[in-house]
C-alpha cells in the first residue's frame, strides 16, 4: 500500500533563509507526486507536481522539488523564504491507474520568522 | 473560471444527527473527491465520484455516503454523527478523464463541521 512520510512536523526558519521540506513515499507501482500548501482557514492549493520527465519541478511562489526515484523522495525547496510562506505544506501521491485517490503526508508546518 | 465552492462553510451539529455537505466543482470538471481533515488523522480520502458513479472509496464506515448529480455537483452525507466526525471536509474537483490521473485536483475551502 502506498504511504507518504513527512518526518518534520514543524520547520522554523528565518526570513530570506533557504528551506527544505522532506517527503518520502512508498508504493509498489509508479506514482505521481504533488505538493500542496494550506494557509490558515483555507483549502489546499497546488504548489507543484511531478508526472514524468525532468526530475526537477518548478512550481508557484518560487518553490521547486526534486524527484529521486532511488530514494523514493520528493523534497520541496525554496532558496529564500518570506513571512507569507508561513503555512502547512502537504506532500501527496497518487498511483498511476484510474484512481484519483490522493494519499497525503501528515504535513509540515513552515514557520518563517522575521 | 470560478473555483470549487463548498456549502455551508461552517456547521454545528449534535451527536446522532445527520448532515449533508455540498460541493460544486469547477465548470467542466467531472470528477469530485472528498477528504476529511482532522488534527489527529490528517487528510484522509473519503470517496471519489465521476459521472454520477462512485469510482473509489476510502476506509470510512457506511455512515459516510455521497452522490453526484448530472451537473457534477456532489453531496456528502454523514448519518448518526459522532464527536469524532468533527473535522474540515474538503472537496476537490478535476477533469477526471478515464485512464489517466494526470489531471490536477483543485480544492475548495472546505466545510468545518463541529459535532457537540
Amino acid at each position: 500500500a502506498q504511504s507518504v512520510t513527512q518526518l518534520d512536523s514543524q520547520v522554523p526558519v528565518f526570513e530570506e533563509a533557504p528551506v527544505e521540506l522532506r517527503c518520502n513515499y512508498s508504493s509498489s507501482v509508479s506514482v505521481y507526486l504533488f505538493w500542496y500548501v494550506q494557509y490558515p482557514n483555507q483549502g489546499l492549493q497546488l504548489l507543484l507536481k511531478y508526472l514524468s520527465g525532468s526530475t526537477l519541478v518548478k512550481g508557484i511562489n518560487g518553490f521547486e522539488a526534486e524527484f529521486n526515484k532511488s530514494q523514493t523522495s520528493f523534497h520541496l525547496r525554496k532558496p529564500s523564504v518570506h513571512i507569507s510562506d508561513t503555512a502547512e505544506y502537504f506532500c501527496a501521491v497518487t498511483e498511476m491507474d484510474s484512481s484519483y485517490k490522493l494519499i497525503f503526508g501528515s504535513g509540515t508546518r513552515l514557520l518563517v520568522r522575521p | 473560471k470560478a473555483g470549487v465552492t463548498q456549502t455551508p462553510r461552517y456547521l454545528i451539529k449534535t451527536r446522532g444527527q445527520q448532515v449533508t455537505l455540498s460541493c460544486s466543482p469547477i465548470s467542466g470538471h467531472r470528477s469530485v473527491s472528498w477528504y476529511q481533515q482532522t488534527p489527529g488523522q490528517g487528510l484522509q480520502f473519503l470517496f471519489e465520484y465521476f459521472s454520477e458513479t462512485q469510482r473509489n472509496k476510502g476506509n470510512f464506515p457506511g455512515r459516510f455516503s455521497g452522490r453526484q448529480f448530472s451537473n457534477s455537483r456532489s453531496e456528502m452525507n454523514v448519518s448518526t454523527l459522532e464527536l469524532g466526525d468533527s473535522a474540515l471536509y474538503l472537496c476537490a474537483s478535476g477533469m477526471g478523464l478515464a485512464g489517466t490521473t494526470q489531471e490536477t485536483q483543485y480544492f475548495g475551502p472546505g466545510t468545518r463541521l463541529l459535532v457537540l
